[in-house]
């Protein structure tokens, strides 16, 4: 059973344009989110996090959204940029002493010039 | 540069063989942690040490196992190897054991079981 979801495999969108990536859960017990991007042959790279204390956190061009009742979260990047392009995975802890991290699939960012 | 390393980068095996993944944490980590990427799927989480102790672990099979060193760097060891164990096997560290701290990643062994 998938806790964490991204259900859009792939995103294209125009340089300049915003890029909204989304994410799903079900579990109510997570009290925070983080956002990873990885570019081909790299490890992820941390980019973002929001704890659920908070429905929004910004940084720069990408600001994470939460929307506990739907239990839902997203990721907009504004304006986008061709190095934007990456996967972006969506993760939850997997538990209070464990530290380890319960990812999505990822959705594959393109953005065009 | 993550500060994270993992050796080697590449590896290429037969069935049935025995293979050791390597990864030495961020300076002053003392959590290390192991993910495996299949085709398709997103990282999942396999086995976590601190400070020498495993902590917890994942989808993790009965062939692999891991261990960490006193001076923190990580072993993976995968054996009797098999077709579908192919994939991107990541390790990560962090400062604590849990509670939310950023994780740093390596840049990953592909492993290729032919």
């Amino acid at each position: 059973d998938q806790q964490v979801k991204q259900n859009s495999p792939s995103l294209s969108v125009q340089e300049g344009r915003i890029s909204i990536l989304n994410c799903d859960y079900t579990n109510s017990m997570f009290d925070y989110f983080l956002w990873y991007k990885k570019y081909p042959a790299e490890g992820p790279t941390f980019l973002i996090s929001i704890s659920s204390i908070k429905d929004k956190n910004e940084d720069g061009r990408f600001t994470v959204f939460l929307n506990k009742s739907a239990k839902h979260l997203s990721l907009h990047i504004v304006p986008s940029q061709p190095g934007d392009s990456a996967v972006y995975f969506c993760a939850a802890p997997g538990g209070w002493s464990q530290g380890n991290l319960i990812f999505g699939k990822g959705t594959k960012l393109s953005v065009k010039p | 540069d993550s500060g994270v390393t993992q050796t080697p980068k590449h590896l290429i095996t037969a069935t049935g063989q025995r293979v050791t993944l390597r990864c030495s944490p961020r300076s002053g980590d003392l959590s290390v942690y192991w993910y495996q990427q299949s085709l398709d799927q997103g990282l999942q989480f396999l086995i976590h040490y601190y400070n020498g102790e495993e902590r917890a672990k994942g989808n993790i099979l009965e062939r692999f196992s891991a261990q960490q060193f006193p001076d923190l760097h990580s072993e993976l060891n995968l054996s009797s190897l098999e077709l579908g164990d192919s994939a991107l096997y990541f390790c990560a560290s962090s400062v604590a054991p849990g509670g939310g701290s950023e994780a740093f990643f390596g840049q990953g062994t592909r492993l290729t079981v032919v």
